[in-house]
């Protein structure tokens, strides 16, 4: 069975930097576009980066400045760092896979979230 | 950036009945040369991840039951529920794959009446 298991840091202090960890188990990892989304009650649900088989990266506009995604396929892993963060940046934040060989599909495969909360 | 407009924000509806949500592209998501609508929707239950449902507008996921439907083009979508069982109460999200930044809706609670 497909899946996706995420880790990292729940609670954060302003100005530190996020790092979650998404591994893949149960199929293919290789060809395919790996996302992060996150989710926060205001803003509802926010695309914020994915990566694709050739390490070819895109970002949200928004949170480019301070996102980067990377990929281990020998381990079958991706990764997000996010510097500087804020009370804003307090969300759920999921894993996800889009499509093969194509970033323009839909996320068919999700996280179980986990929730990052930023607070002095 | 495409925004996605989701109407109405909840419904509540009877076991049985119809439930219909409405999803509005500030922009076309449909690539022309493809003849594909860039849209998908999700199914989210409290304290679980979304759930892929609908994507292409209107082609079901492996293991959806048919009773969810898929309909639209270009700039206005729809996701029919066309018997409301008491597992479909969850929030549903549509979400333009097309371009730029991968925009989702605000999303639409469903409830039973």
């Amino acid at each position: 069975q497909e899946q996706l298991q995420q880790w990292g840091a729940g609670l954060l202090k302003p100005s530190e930097t996020l790092s979650l960890t998404c591994a893949f188990f149960g199929g293919s990892f290789s060809g395919y576009c790996w996302t992060w989304v996150r989710q926060t009650p205001g803003k509802g649900l926010e695309w914020i980066a994915d990566i694709n088989h050739s390490r070819n990266t895109n970002y949200n506009p928004t949170l480019k400045s301070r996102v980067s995604i990377s990929v281990d396929t020998s381990k079958k892993q991706f990764s997000l760092k996010l510097r500087s963060v804020t009370a804003a940046d307090t969300a759920v934040y999921y894993c996800a896979r889009g499509g093969r060989y194509t970033n323009s599909a839909p996320l068919d495969c999700w996280g179980q979230g986990t929730l990052v909360t930023v607070s002095s | 950036d495409i925004v996605m407009t989701q109407s109405p924000d909840s419904l509540a509806v009877s076991l049985g009945e119809r439930a219909t949500i409405n999803c509005k592209s500030s922009q076309s998501v449909l690539y022309s040369s493809s003849d594909k609508n860039y849209l998908a929707w999700y199914q989210q239950k409290p304290g679980q991840p979304p759930k892929l449902l609908i994507y292409w507008a209107s082609a079901r996921e492996s293991g959806v039951p048919d009773r969810f439907i898929g309909s639209g083009s270009g700039t206005d979508f729809t996701l029919t529920i066309s018997s409301l069982q008491a597992e479909d109460v969850a929030v549903y999200y549509c979400q333009q794959y097309y371009s730029g930044p991968r925009t989702f809706g605000q999303g639409t609670k469903l409830e039973i009446k």
